[in-house]
């Protein structure tokens, strides 16, 4: 199997800036999605390959990736940002794999 | 707008089959792959099986057991689940792609699988 491993849990002041890193082998050639879980509703995507950003998503929200580890920024995160967010790649074969996901809390 | 309904989910015994529909709508069906992910209670998405033009995938820990498929002409994706264990009760959510099987883009509502004696 495969992993994607991320942070189980990041704590950021409203405002200020938090970073979500997700770490895999394969990252240097595959993209990475992130997707946003708040409790009790179905994920959201908020960046697709690597770095984009889907119609809707506030400007705050960005990617990127270098090497082995992507990274979901949130700059000036916001109460409404408090979730669990997801990472989500392909291993070298091409087969879809999560990362374990981390809880983000905005207090 | 793009819509995914999920529906058969319910409690099934260990061993047991249930099938999943997806009714998709707000998009041209047959321009996507689709897929499955789960989510066991409490604990993190899981991969389950997508389906395009081309062959299925699967996740190893379905495969054999999980067939997914669908039919263009009425907007729908299945699952059908057989020999069913208990680690595979999870709500399960039916996705539409970016285009490719392997990019998850707007996500379903779930529905919820319990496989219990």
């Amino acid at each position: 199997s495969y992993e994607l491993t991320q942070p189980p849990s990041v704590s950021v002041s409203p405002g200020q800036t938090a970073r979500i890193t997700c770490s895999g082998d394969a990252l240097p050639k595959k993209y990475a999605y992130w997707y946003q879980q708040k409790s009790g509703l179905a994920p959201v995507l908020v960046i697709y390959e690597d770095s984009n950003r889907p119609s809707g998503i506030p400007e705050r929200f960005s990617g990127s990736s270098s090497g082995t580890m992507a990274t979901l920024t949130i700059s000036g995160a916001q109460f409404e940002d408090e979730a669990d967010y997801y990472c989500y790649s392909t291993d070298i074969n091409g087969s879809p794999w999560f990362g374990g996901g981390t809880k983000l809390t905005v207090l | 707008e793009v819509q995914l309904v999920e529906s058969g989910g319910g409690l099934v015994q260990p061993g047991g089959s249930l099938r999943l529909s997806c009714a998709a709508s707000g998009f041209t069906f047959t321009s996507y792959a689709m897929s499955w992910v789960r989510q066991a209670p409490g604990k993190g998405l899981e991969w389950v099986s997508a389906l395009g033009g081309g062959s299925p995938h699967y996740a190893e820990s379905v495969k054999g057991r999980f067939t997914i498929s669908r039919d263009n002409s009425k907007n729908t994706l299945y699952l059908q689940m057989n020999s069913l264990r208990v680690e595979d009760t999870a709500v399960y959510y039916c996705v539409k792609t970016l285009g490719g099987y392997d990019s998850l883009d707007y996500w379903g509502q779930g529905t919820l699988v319990t496989v219990s004696s």
